[in-house]
């Protein structure tokens, strides 16, 4: 059983730089999740996939980051014109579907640097 | 008020001691909890889940929840120093809501 596997693990960028992130889910779940984490804080909901819609998306996100998942796999996260605010661990989670049950499965993350 | 409330810490306990985490959710209607241990620059691992009121078992963890209190607590008996870690309380409020909210945790130190 893979876990949730996130690519890249580190990503370091300079301020107003575009960045994409790739997040590939165990592969029987249907559901995909990003979060954002800071130091000292608790992930921070973004947005989730059922499949290959996008059913909820975070009213603090900025116009500036948008996720895909276009066959109902993997997903992509790209930020673009990144600012030093974005610098955070980028997490990526996975679950299965129809039981309020499901927990997430988080994958190791991404962590952002921007400078 | 904030969704999920956790004192952040630091907690210390002493090992082989017990270990009490505790946490409280706004939404009334929430309807499954989570408890999940995150070690420094790791990501967060599953612990316990709980979705009835009452205590829910596994091994030296043993979730409680009160939904008349909108509390959920998590006990760790014999702690060891390997329990230091941050654990986060996170809530799922109901269905057609499907993400957890989570807390900012709290960080828990075992002295040996």
């Amino acid at each position: 059983d893979t876990g949730v596997s996130q690519n890249p693990r580190h990503k370091i960028t300079k301020r107003g730089q575009n960045v994409t992130f790739r997040c590939d889910p165990i592969s029987e779940h249907n559901r995909l999740y990003w979060y954002r984490q800071t130091l000292g804080q608790g992930p921070e909901f973004l947005t989730y996939f059922q499949n290959e819609a996008q059913l909820e998306k975070s009213r603090l996100l900025s116009d500036r980051f948008s996720a895909e998942r276009p066959k109902g796999s993997f997903s992509t996260l790209e930020i673009q014109r990144t600012e030093q605010g974005d610098s955070a661990m980028y997490l990526c989670a996975s679950s299965r579907t129809g039981s309020m049950d499901s927990p997430l499965h988080f994958g190791n993350g991404t962590r952002l640097t921007v400078t | 008020q904030k969704e999920v409330e956790q004192n952040s810490g630091p907690l210390s306990v002493p090992e082989g001691a017990i270990a009490s985490l505790n946490c409280t959710y706004s939404d009334r209607g929430s309807q499954s909890f989570f408890w999940y241990r995150q070690y420094s620059g790791k990501s967060p691992e599953l612990i316990m889940s709980i979705y009835s009121n009452g205590d829910k078992e596994d091994g030296r963890f043993t979730a409680q929840l009160n939904k008349a209190s909108q509390y959920v607590s998590l006990l760790i008996r014999d702690s060891q120093p390997s329990d230091s870690a941050t654990y986060l309380c996170a809530v799922r409020s109901g269905f057609g809501n499907e993400k957890l909210t989570f807390g900012t945790g709290t960080r828990l130190t075992i002295i040996p």
